[in-house]
């Protein structure tokens, strides 16, 4: 019962390199979500997508992209990645009922 | 002002005791509300929805009061394993898309 996955789970990158992380439900949901998570500032939603093909901003969208590539798949892509995307990133999806699933979570670290 | 604003904690509190954590939300149209719990670097999980007449699952009571605007969440029988953070999520209304709005989280930290 995978739910929703996401890799890596850990990660260092070099200030300026790119990476992107995966993400991947088995749920059949519409909706998928990318936020982060930072110590005080609770979760954050970077962007979500409503459903396959759409994708909208969240609330801190700078420096970074996604890709709804089908409607299992909701990519986050660093272009550039600086310090102060050092964070956890939690991808997520919700169905029909308002319970949204989590994976478990990517330590991202950017020095 | 936040959206959604909880006492960060930690609340600390021995096996067996009673606590109750408030959340207050400034949307008035807020339309639902849930309490979700996250153990230490895990991904946050439902606990329980929040509904107007007030609910109970088990241990746990949660309640809302729409004119002050604030949810609460109780629990009882407090066991080791309650130990989590716990946050608050509510959905303004008319959004078009549910966005889900995230408290900061009240820690909770049950000893023996």
């Amino acid at each position: 019962n995978a739910g929703v996955t996401q890799t890596p789970k850990f990660q260092v990158l070099k200030t300026g390199q790119s990476m992107t992380l995966q993400c991947a439900q088995d749920m059949n949901h519409n909706s998928m979500y990318w936020y982060r998570q930072d110590p005080g500032m609770g979760l954050r939603l970077i962007y979500y997508s409503a459903s396959e093909g759409t994708t909208d901003k969240g609330e801190v969208p700078n420096g970074y992209n996604v890709s709804r590539l089908n409607k299992r798949e909701f990519s986050l892509r660093l272009e550039s990645a600086a310090p102060s995307q050092t964070s956890v990133y939690f991808c997520a999806s919700r169905g029909s009922g308002n319970t949204i699933y989590f994976g478990e979570g990517s330590w991202l670290t950017v020095v | 002002r936040k959206e959604v604003e909880q006492d960060p904690g930690p609340f600390n509190v021995p096996e067996g005791a009673t606590v109750a954590f408030n959340c207050t939300y400034s949307n008035s149209a807020s339309q639902s509300f849930f309490w979700y719990r996250q153990d230490c670097r895990k991904e946050p999980k439902l606990l329980m929805s929040v509904y107007s007449s007030g609910n109970e699952d088990g241990r746990f009571t949660a309640q809302l009061n729409r004119a002050s605007q604030y949810i609460s969440l109780l629990i009882r029988d407090s066991k080791l394993s309650d130990s989590a953070t716990y946050l608050c999520v509510v959905t303004p209304m008319n959004t078009g898309f549910q966005k889900l709005v995230f408290g900061t989280g009240t820690r909770l930290l049950v000893s023996p």
